[in-house]
């Protein structure tokens, strides 16, 4: 089945406590990226990366990293999580080498708490 | 101004009526258009492209309006399954830039 997963689906952590979210999809897709979803402020661009080794920052890239090795992982890294991290995580992955001009594939999402 | 701005709604409407959402865009050289559903805090799904014509998939159109910069979706005869969240993405910067409105709740009531 052609999916896209995320682990952990929900995380409660404390500040400055560093964590990973994993991200992995089947679809053998170019481009992946992170979204976080806050009330509000709809979906905002973490990172994306175009291909293996390629990453990019969105709109809102500050405390986070990633990372590209595989095609099919893109890692969302957070050195020293904070409070206002506290989010509902989405990873996606599109087709399209020149970007997600197509369907863009979702994962269930990630929901964090930061104390 | 938001890059992408729509009307959060909520937009109740009965059963068999026909409800349409717009959603604007400042940046005149965006690419490519989207609408997807989202249901209570589930992954976005693709409901539809919006073409420079204009398309349409069973009960949803989708048009877009360039010189005017926003796009917009009609659904008829609306289905207590259309109940959801309706967000409309835009893509600019050489199609890698995907920027979001926040959404427009929708609520078809019995």
């Amino acid at each position: 089945e052609a999916q896209v997963t995320q682990n952990p689906r929900y995380l409660i952590t404390v500040t400055g406590k560093k964590l990973t979210v994993t991200c992995s999809q089947n679809m053998n897709h170019e481009y992946m990226s992170w979204y976080r979803q806050d009330p509000g402020l709809g979906l905002r661009q973490i990172y994306y990366s175009m291909n293996v080794e390629v990453t990019d920052k969105g709109d809102v890239p500050e405390g986070y990293k990633v990372s590209r090795k595989e095609k099919r992982n893109f890692p969302l890294i957070l050195e020293s999580p904070s409070p206002n991290q506290t989010s509902l995580y989405f990873c996606a992955s599109s087709s399209q080498r020149a970007g997600p001009t197509d369907t863009q594939y979702f994962g269930p999402g990630t929901r964090l708490t930061v104390l | 101004r938001k890059e992408v701005e729509q009307d959060p709604g909520p937009f109740n409407v009965p059963e068999g009526a026909t409800v349409a959402f717009n959603c604007t865009y400042s940046n005149s050289a965006s690419q490519s258009f989207f609408w997807y559903r989202q249901d209570c805090r589930k992954e976005p799904k693709l409901l539809m492209s919006v073409y420079s014509s204009g398309n349409e998939d069973g009960r949803f159109t989708a048009q877009l309006n360039r010189a005017s910069q926003y796009i917009s979706l009609l659904i008829r005869d609306s289905k207590l399954s259309d109940s959801a969240t309706y967000l409309c993405v835009v893509l600019s910067g050489g199609y890698q830039k995907v920027t979001f409105g926040i959404g427009t709740k929708l609520q078809v009531i019995p």
